[in-house]
């Protein structure tokens, strides 16, 4: 079965601080990919990243960085010196290749504090 | 370029109504996409279609449920005998081609209320 589990339901930090959102998926399938999007105040989601399950390596984009794990089926996402702006709920997402939908964990909602 | 587009951006019915939600995807994209959004929770997938095809409607919760995309652009989400327990966001996303490496791009959605 596919689950995806963002344990954090809302992280408050102060304006600068670095913090990291958890992922932990779930799928029997070796081919899949992971997402993570970003949904403001607004409303609409915004696509941050996509990862597929053979690529392991890490990956940094300005301040924002993520760490993937097969071993621990984790694909966490770390916000380096938070900024207000990054306040918003953020989603992590499963799609098994083959299928076309994507499987959303429950999110995590980031207050960055001035 | 011009996003994804959902009208209207609120509807409000009561219990027992018919009601259209419209989504316009990203010119050129092949795939659309209907997701639920309910209160604190992630999006939750309805249907996908690629082209005018329904290839996946494994998430429509209930024959009350319908989606149809007929020229391949716009789709209409139609909800028949509205219940208050359909009240959430619907979401549409489309992606320049199936499959998962074509990242989806999502609308505003619409915000339902079924009172």
């Amino acid at each position: 079965a596919q689950k995806v589990t963002q344990a954090q339901t809302e992280i408050s930090v102060v304006e600068k601080e670095d913090v990291t959102l958890d992922c932990v998926y779930e799928t029997r399938d070796t081919t899949y990919y992971l997402f993570w999007y970003k949904q403001p105040p607004s409303g609409e989601l915004v696509f941050l990243i996509r990862r597929n399950s053979f690529d392991e390596q890490n990956e940094i984009s300005g301040r924002y960085s993520w760490n993937f794990q097969k071993s621990t089926s984790s694909f966490n996402f770390t916000i380096t010196a938070s900024q207000v702006v990054d306040s918003a709920v953020y989603f992590c997402a499963l799609s098994e290749a083959g299928t076309y939908k994507y499987i959303f964990g429950t999110g995590t909602r980031l207050k960055v504090l001035a | 370029g011009a996003g994804v587009s959902q009208t209207p951006s609120n509807k409000v019915t009561e219990k027992g109504k018919y009601v259209e939600l419209r989504c316009d995807p990203i010119s050129g994209h092949t795939a659309l996409y209907w997701y639920r959004q309910s209160l604190g929770q992630g999006p939750e997938f309805l249907i996908y279609f690629q082209g005018t095809g329904a290839a996946d409607d494994s998430g429509l919760p209930n024959d009350r449920f319908f989606a149809v995309r007929p020229e391949g652009s716009v789709s209409t989400l139609k909800i028949q005998r509205t219940e208050r327990g359909d009240s959430a966001v619907y979401l549409c996303a489309s992606s320049l081609l199936a499959g998962v490496y074509n990242e989806q791009f999502f609308g505003p959605g619409t915000r339902l209320t079924v009172l």
